[in-house]
Parts: C-alpha cells; sequence; structure tokens
C-alpha cells in the first residue's frame, strides 16, 4: 500500500511566522505535489515536483515555496503566514514520471493550519 | 476561471437508492478524468477513473459516465450505503489534474 505521510496534522501559528509542512511518501513515487482545500473551492494546486531538487508552480503559489531534496520528501514553506494560508493543506504523490503527470495520486492526511 | 465545476455543494439520499454526482469541465483537451472520496480528517482516496477514449466505466456500485459532447461526467453510486457518505471530487487531467468544489454526500439509513 503507498503511504504518504505528513508531519502534522493541526497546527497553529502566528502572524509573520515561518512555517514548514512535511510530507513522505514510501512508495519511491516521481511526482509529489501540495494543496490545498477550501470549502466552495476544492482542491487548488500550490506547487508540484516530479524529480528531485525540480519543482512547478501550480495555479496558487503565491506566499509558498517548496524544497525537494530527496525523492521521498517534499516541503512546503510559508515564508510569513497570513491569516487567508488558515486552510487544509493535503500531499500527494503519483508513480508516472513527467511529463505525464496523469496517473493516480495518493494523498496524505492532511494538515489543518490555523494563521493566527 | 472554474475549468472543473461540481455544482451541486451537497446531495441527500435514502439508503439503497442511486447517487448521481455530477461534474462539468470546460477544456476539450482533458483526456483523463478521475473521481476521489474524502472523508473528514483524512485524505482523498482514488475511486474510479475514465480516459476520454471511453464513455462507460464500471467497478463494483460504482459507474462512471462520459459524455464527450456535453463536456459532461457523472458518477453513479447504486445501492448507495450510509457508508458512501463523504465529498466526492471530480478531477481531470490535461497535463495536471485539476479539481472540482466537491460535492457532500449524505446516505441516510
Amino acid at each position: 500500500d503507498v503511504k504518504v505521510t505528513q508531519s502534522s496534522r493541526y497546527l497553529v501559528k502566528r502572524t509573520g511566522e515561518k512555517v514548514f509542512l512535511e510530507c513522505v511518501q514510501d512508495m519511491d513515487h516521481e511526482n509529489m505535489f501540495w494543496y490545498r482545500q477550501d470549502p466552495g473551492l476544492g482542491l487548488r494546486l500550490i506547487y508540484f515536483s516530479y524529480d528531485v531538487k525540480m519543482k512547478e508552480k501550480g495555479d496558487i503559489p503565491e506566499g509558498y515555496s517548496v524544497s525537494r531534496e530527496k525523492k521521498e520528501r517534499f516541503s512546503l514553506i510559508l515564508e510569513s503566514a497570513s491569516t487567508n494560508q488558515t486552510s487544509m493543506y493535503l500531499c500527494a504523490s503519483s508513480f508516472q514520471a513527467a511529463p505525464y503527470l496523469t496517473d493516480t495520486q495518493y494523498f496524505g492526511p492532511g494538515t489543518r493550519l490555523t494563521v493566527l | 476561471d472554474q475549468q472543473v465545476k461540481q455544482n451541486s455543494p451537497s446531495l441527500s439520499v435514502q439508503e439503497g437508492r442511486i447517487s448521481i454526482l455530477n461534474c462539468d469541465y470546460t477544456n476539450s483537451m482533458f483526456d483523463y478524468f478521475l473521481w476521489y472520496k474524502k472523508y473528514p480528517a483524512e485524505g482523498p482516496t482514488f475511486l474510479i477513473s475514465i480516459s476520454s477514449i471511453k464513455d462507460k466505466n464500471e467497478d463494483g456500485r460504482f459507474t462512471v459516465f462520459l459524455n464527450k459532447s456535453a463536456k459532461h461526467l457523472s458518477l453513479h453510486i447504486v445501492p448507495s450505503q450510509p457508508g458512501d457518505s463523504a465529498v466526492y471530487f471530480c478531477a481531470a487531467s490535461g497535463g495536471k489534474l485539476i479539481f472540482g468544489q466537491g460535492t457532500e454526500l449524505s446516505v441516510k439509513p
């Protein structure tokens, strides 16, 4: 079974703090993704990576950065957290190598981030 | 600009009846469609998919229909069970996955 784990289930941070969200997958998948889920907006892609040290902007990258130093780990960084970044953050991975990113994605349990 | 739309935020169905969840898309270049199911406090899990070269795919109680001319897909669940109560997301692939807003299905005993 594919396992995608996220470092925290719930996180509370203050405005202006630097926030790190970690994601690890154990199936040697090529691609990793970060989404945020908000009511009425569905899942929106923040960043994705199709190889170590490679990253691509998704639909809403502003205010975020990412790091992929190892194949199994993909980190999402909020440089200076703001209240509008309060959301559910979901990490996912998939096997099929770029440029085809149509393979089924496997999701972690999510991190509920609250920025006060 | 929402390329994938699920216009019904919620749906309530009696146990044993059919649940029909709908999804519309705007980009005719999408070549693969998926449905994901999400329980509260869990990540989405893959449910069923369909390629654009097909118009139907069935897996047990779940069937996905694709109408390319109408740019519409639907997920049928027959018979519906209380354990099917969850949020369902459709997604379309044209290089990367684009998700709809989700429909919350409630199946009442």
